[in-house]
């Protein structure tokens, strides 16, 4: 079965300073990873995704994450941390065995980013 | 193009009602796909429709139902409510079987 590790409950970074929040993964066949932001009160916003090719993506708002595979890993990271991405971050992973959409999301990390 | 849509946003029911929840996927994307959030819990899948036909099931009860229509507008409704299933309700679409584009919820309270 898949399933994603976040390890961390609460990530505090202070503003202007390196953003990374940890992930990683276990899946049976191939990994599609992907990273998503949660605002109070609202749904899931998409950020970035790991299909095939490249190990390090880049995404929305000055995210990037790069996909290990030797550590099963695909931790977010962001150079300079905006008081903004304070909120909630989710991994997920699909598992390209079987033939459907079903994400497997970890727990969540708290991100606060302090002025 | 309009985003990911479900109403209704909020509900309140008590125990032992029923509840059905829509959704509305962005024009063109044939997969909808359905998860519970809860703050014990997190994020867990319930079931996918693509093209009218379930395609998979999480591990919820029987009591955890969905339809996809034609249009892909797709329903999920819950019988015999339960305390436990006061959740914030999500709705993804997807074009192909890559990202998932997410609605904004519905939060459903059962007293």
């Amino acid at each position: 079965a898949q399933s994603v590790a976040q390890p961390e409950d609460q990530v505090n970074v202070a503003e202007g300073n390196p953003l990374t929040v940890k992930c990683t993964y276990s899946v049976s066949g191939n990994p599609y990873l992907f990273w998503y932001v949660q605002y109070p009160n609202r749904g899931l916003q998409f950020l970035l995704k790991y299909i095939t090719g490249d190990n390090l993506v880049k995404g929305s708002y000055g995210f990037e994450a790069e996909f290990n595979k030797s550590q099963t890993s695909f931790h977010l990271k962001k150079p300079s941390a905006l008081v903004s991405d304070s909120a909630l971050y989710f991994c997920a992973v699909r598992d390209t065995q079987y033939g459907n959409n079903r994400l497997a999301f970890g727990k969540g990390n708290q991100v606060v980013v302090i002025p | 193009k309009a985003g990911v849509t479900q109403t209704p946003r909020y509900l309140i029911k008590t125990r032992g009602q029923q509840v059905t929840l829509s959704c509305s996927p962005i024009s063109g994307h044939r997969s909808v796909s359905w998860y519970q959030q809860t703050p014990g819990q997190g994020l867990q899948f319930l079931f996918e429709y693509f093209s009218e036909t379930q395609r998979n099931k999480g591990n919820f009860p029987g009591r955890f139902s969905g339809r996809q229509f034609s249009n892909s507008r797709s329903e999920m409704n819950v019988s015999t409510l339960e305390l436990g299933d006061s959740a914030l309700y999500l709705c993804a679409s997807s074009l192909d079987d890559n990202e998932q584009f997410f609605g904004p919820g519905t939060r459903l309270t059962v007293l």
